[in-house]
């Protein structure tokens, strides 16, 4: 079956840049996305690229896919207090209708 | 403006006690979602509506059922609720089954 995974934490200082990996099992994947959910929140759609690119940039946020080895990252630059919370990457392939998600990676920005 | 809306944000019902939550969107998507989030977990799907057509994951329990009586709006009826169904609930929507899928703000739902 698809399988997603994550680090499970990451601790970065403000201002530096966040680096959030992820691998994922499926080569049918088409779409891979960025989730962020902030406590007790819903989960907010960050960014999401297709499965045909290698790099996508909006603002602060770059995601990089390396089909090869199945690997999706999103860095954001200049990370500042309210970039803290939990980031789900997720995929979804050809005929299937859910995604599936990661584990998500908890993002702790330091002052 | 709020796309996907769920009410209530917060849900306390009693062990037993029939419940239900409620999804509405504003996007005029095909497909509408249930999810549920323990702590510290990722998403796990219950079940989707396609329009309505029903889609029920294989290891959804029966006590989650789910109503679509409109393209806006869909339902989650959890007939009689247990202490390890204590979570938050997702709806979200997509335009098409793959597309991007949008979250609500989900219900958070506690059993006594």
């Amino acid at each position: 079956g698809e399988d997603v995974e994550q680090s499970l934490f990451l601790s970065v200082r403000e201002g530096d840049s966040s680096v959030i990996n992820c691998t994922y099992t499926d080569s049918s994947s088409t779409y891979l996305y960025w989730y962020k959910q902030e406590p007790g929140a819903g989960l907010q759609l960050l960014t999401y690229i297709f499965s045909n690119m290698d790099m996508k940039q909006d603002q602060r946020l770059t995601v990089l896919l390396n089909k090869k080895d199945k690997h999706l990252s999103l860095r954001i630059a200049d990370t500042q207090t309210g970039d803290s919370a939990i980031y789900f990457c997720a995929e979804v392939g050809t005929g299937r209708r859910a995604l599936t998600f990661g584990s998500g990676t908890r993002l702790q920005v330091q002052p | 403006d709020a796309m996907v809306i769920q009410n209530p944000r917060y849900q306390v019902t009693q062990f037993g006690k029939p419940v239900t939550l409620s999804c509405s969107q504003t996007l005029n998507h095909n497909v509408m979602y249930w999810y549920q989030q323990k702590s510290s977990q990722a998403p796990k799907l219950l079940f989707h509506y396609y329009d309505k057509d029903f889609n029920n994951e294989a290891d959804t329990p029966d006590n989650f059922q789910s109503r679509r009586p409109n393209t806006s709006f869909c339902f989650l009826d959890i007939r009689s609720p247990g202490l390890g169904d204590a979570a938050m609930y997702l709806c979200a929507t997509s335009r098409e089954l793959g597309n991007e899928q949008f979250f609500g703000p989900g219900t958070r739902l506690t059993v006594l």
